[in-house]
């Protein structure tokens, strides 16, 4: 069984499109995320969602909107998209409580745009 | 604001050779350390989590130290296979459960 899925794997499209990556987690977790690896294979945190409540956004442009209809999903809308949001996403989930313990990531989703 | 650092940015051995990654964190208020591999084109699979309160952990030929006053974390690889080349990323967890990376150290073993 998939711990954490997301989909599509692949989404190529032309510059000012939107376009949405779904994630789903299937452990069970209070937290999820999603982070930004860009070309050079940086990972960095994009968004955190408790209990479908948005805990952490870091310095992302407002084009991207996370979506968290339930615990076990977490979506990730981009609108307008531009050339620099070339990069491949990762959906990750965590239990935080009691205590933190290891998060688990999906097999990501490689954007490019056009 | 936390920096984590991962050196060396790559290391090739041969086969058979035990090895040690090293990462390096600049504020030592953190919740736990984890390392990850990454294959190419793959998501991340945890290795190791280090709770803030522990120096160690040991998973079958991987070995992970935790030194939270000097900011540094080893991982040590014993006995290495080709199968072991991946990235190996080093991560620590803030106070809202984000992980700060470091980018990561591409290990290659030669057969």
């Amino acid at each position: 069984d998939t711990a954490v899925s997301q989909t599509p794997k692949y989404l190529v499209t032309q510059m000012g499109n939107d376009k949405s990556i779904k994630c789903e987690q299937n452990l069970g977790h209070d937290t999820m995320y999603w982070y930004k690896q860009d070309s050079k294979k940086f990972l960095k945190i994009m968004f955190s969602y408790n209990n479908k409540e948005l805990i952490i956004n870091e310095t992302v442009p407002n084009r991207f909107s996370p979506k968290s209809p339930d615990k076990a999903h977490l979506n990730l809308h981009i609108n307008s998209l531009e050339l620099g949001d070339s990069a491949v996403y990762f959906c990750a989930s965590s239990q935080r409580r009691p205590e933190s313990d290891t998060q688990y990531f999906g097999p990501g989703t490689r954007l490019t745009v056009l | 604001k936390q920096e984590v650092t991962q050196i060396p940015a790559a290391l090739s051995v041969p086969e058979g050779e035990n090895l040690v990654l090293n990462c390096s964190f600049t504020d030592s208020a953190i919740y736990n350390l984890q390392w990850f591999r990454q294959d190419p084109g793959k998501g991340l699979t945890s290795l190791l989590l280090i709770q803030s309160s522990q120096r160690e952990q040991t998973s079958g030929r991987l070995n992970a130290s935790l030194d939270k006053s000097s900011g540094r974390s080893t991982l040590y690889i014993a006995a290495s296979q080709p199968g072991d080349s991946a990235t190996y990323l080093c991560a620590v967890e803030g106070s809202q459960g984000n992980l700060i990376f470091g980018k990561g150290t591409k290990l290659s073993v030669k057969p």
